[in-house]
């Protein structure tokens, strides 16, 4: 069975810098990779998703990569503002969606 | 632009009471998908269904039950709820899982006492 793994479960940073999510899934056999962020008490809201013969994509500050025969994903979100306080989960897809735990990202003005 | 409407969004029942949370979405998506998110165990898979009238069970079906009427509709149904189905309910749908983004509602929260 996919397992989908994210470290840190939590991360607080300063206003402005810049920082990296991190995915790892055990199973390379995937369709496609999805970045998303759920905020409290929300439902979860697409960010990237990155298909399985892609490397990477971009939307703004926003940049997912992924290695999958490393079996890994990164989300580089860069000049990191408070209003990206949430919670990130990526999502890897084989026959179904496995989803990973979280980080909970804070962002300190 | 609805994409895809839970409803109730919050909901308290007594134990053993009955109710039907509504999942609609107005993509065209064949999937549909029930989950449910607890703390520290993240989002699992209750039901699923491929298409109109199919469903299927995912990983957590007990307890819960499912009908796809209509393409656009996936209803999840409590017979007898109990205190360990206090969750939040998500619903999410998608073209296909095989490379297709996956869209969520807003989710229902549910209270069993």
């Amino acid at each position: 069975k996919q397992e989908v793994t994210q470290i840190p479960a939590a991360l607080s940073v300063p206003e402005g810098e810049n920082l990296v999510l991190n995915c790892s899934f055990t199973d390379s056999a995937i369709y496609n990779l999805q970045w998303f962020r759920q905020d409290p008490g929300k439902g979860l809201t697409s960010l990237l998703l990155i298909q399985s013969s892609q490397r990477e994509q971009t939307s703004g500050r926003l940049n997912a990569s992924l290695d999958k025969s490393s079996g890994r994903s990164t989300l580089y979100i860069a000049a990191s503002q408070p209003g990206d306080s949430a919670t990130y989960l990526c999502a890897v897809t084989g026959n179904q969606f496995y989803f990973g735990t979280g980080t909970s990202l804070t962002v300190i003005p | 632009n609805a994409g895809v409407t839970q409803t109730p969004k919050f909901r308290v029942l007594k134990t053993g009471q009955s109710m039907t949370l509504l999942c609609a979405q107005d993509m065209n998506h064949e999937y549909m998908y029930w989950y449910r998110q607890d703390p520290g165990m993240g989002l699992r898979l209750i039901h699923y269904s491929v298409g109109e009238g199919t469903t299927a069970k995912g990983e957590v079906p007990d307890g819960y039950n499912v009908s796809r009427l209509k393409k656009q509709n996936f209803l999840l149904g409590l017979e007898s709820a109990a205190p360990s189905q206090t969750s939040v309910y998500f619903c999410a749908s998608s073209y296909s899982p095989l490379g297709g983004e996956l869209f969520f509602g807003e989710g229902s929260r549910l209270t069993v006492l």
